[in-house]
């Protein structure tokens, strides 16, 4: 069974800075692109960033300015989100959740088949 | 503001067929499959619909996708009070770097 575990919200000063963690299990994590994708309270969805499966191709939402490293460990199962000079637009909720991509009668596809529970970050003095 | 259109709400007797718009341009929708989610009350988003009409396992076929042009929709026919949620068109865009894009969400309320 896939599983993706999110931890290491919590609540932050603005201008501080948090690290979220995603333990992955019941697949082969080193051959999946990985996201992570947002959620401000009563909000919609928002694409954050995304890393390839051995981390040559990384991609981050342009709102975010360099502020957020998305990283993975592949021998240890698990996707991270290093979050600096956080501000109060930054409060969410976090989720990783896996790629799936390809290729089908020639035209690309891409989408995210598993999403994990999520964890909050919340940014307030 | 989102890339995606989609209305901010739907609602719908038991039974009734309601239908979710999402609407995009060539960059995304134009070039590239659609995928709906649907994210229950308090829930974690749960891919509903993938590559524009296909289902994964588990999903009723009471829940059905289409596309057209820079276009799509999400169907839900025979509408049950357990469908409703928020629901979330996205698609990969090439104008951003590949990135992914949602639709601001539709909330479907069973009346």
């Amino acid at each position: 069974e896939v599983q993706l575990v999110e931890s290491g919200g919590g609540l932050v000063k603005p201008g501080g800075s948090l690290k979220l963690s995603c333990a992955a299990s019941g697949f082969t994590f080193n051959t999946y692109r990985m996201n992570w994708v947002r959620q401000a309270p009563g909000k919609g969805l928002e694409w954050v960033s995304s890393i390839t499966s051995s981390s040559p191709y990384i991609a981050y939402a342009d709102s975010l300015k360099g502020r957020f490293t998305i990283s993975r460990d592949n021998a240890k199962n698990s996707l991270y989100l290093q979050m600096n000079s956080l501000r109060a637009e930054d409060t969410a909720v976090y989720y990783c959740a896996r790629v799936q991509e390809g290729f089908s009668d020639s035209s690309p596809y891409y989408y995210l088949d598993y999403w994990g529970q999520g964890t909050l970050v919340t940014v307030s003095s | 503001q989102s890339v995606l259109t989609q209305p901010p709400s739907r609602s719908g007797t038991p039974g009734q067929r309601v239908t979710i718009s999402c609407s995009g341009t060539n960059s995304n929708i134009g070039s590239n499959t659609v995928n709906w989610y649907q994210q229950l009350p308090g829930t974690a988003p749960k891919l509903l619909i993938y590559t524009d009409d296909q289902r994964p396992s588990g999903v009723p076929d009471r829940f059905s996708g289409s596309k057209s042009g820079t276009s799509a929709s999400l169907a839900i026919s025979g509408l049950q009070s357990e469908d409703e949620a928020d629901y979330y068109c996205a698609s990969w865009d090439d104008s951003l770097n590949g990135h992914v894009v949602f639709g601001g969400g539709t909330k479907v309320t069973v009346l």
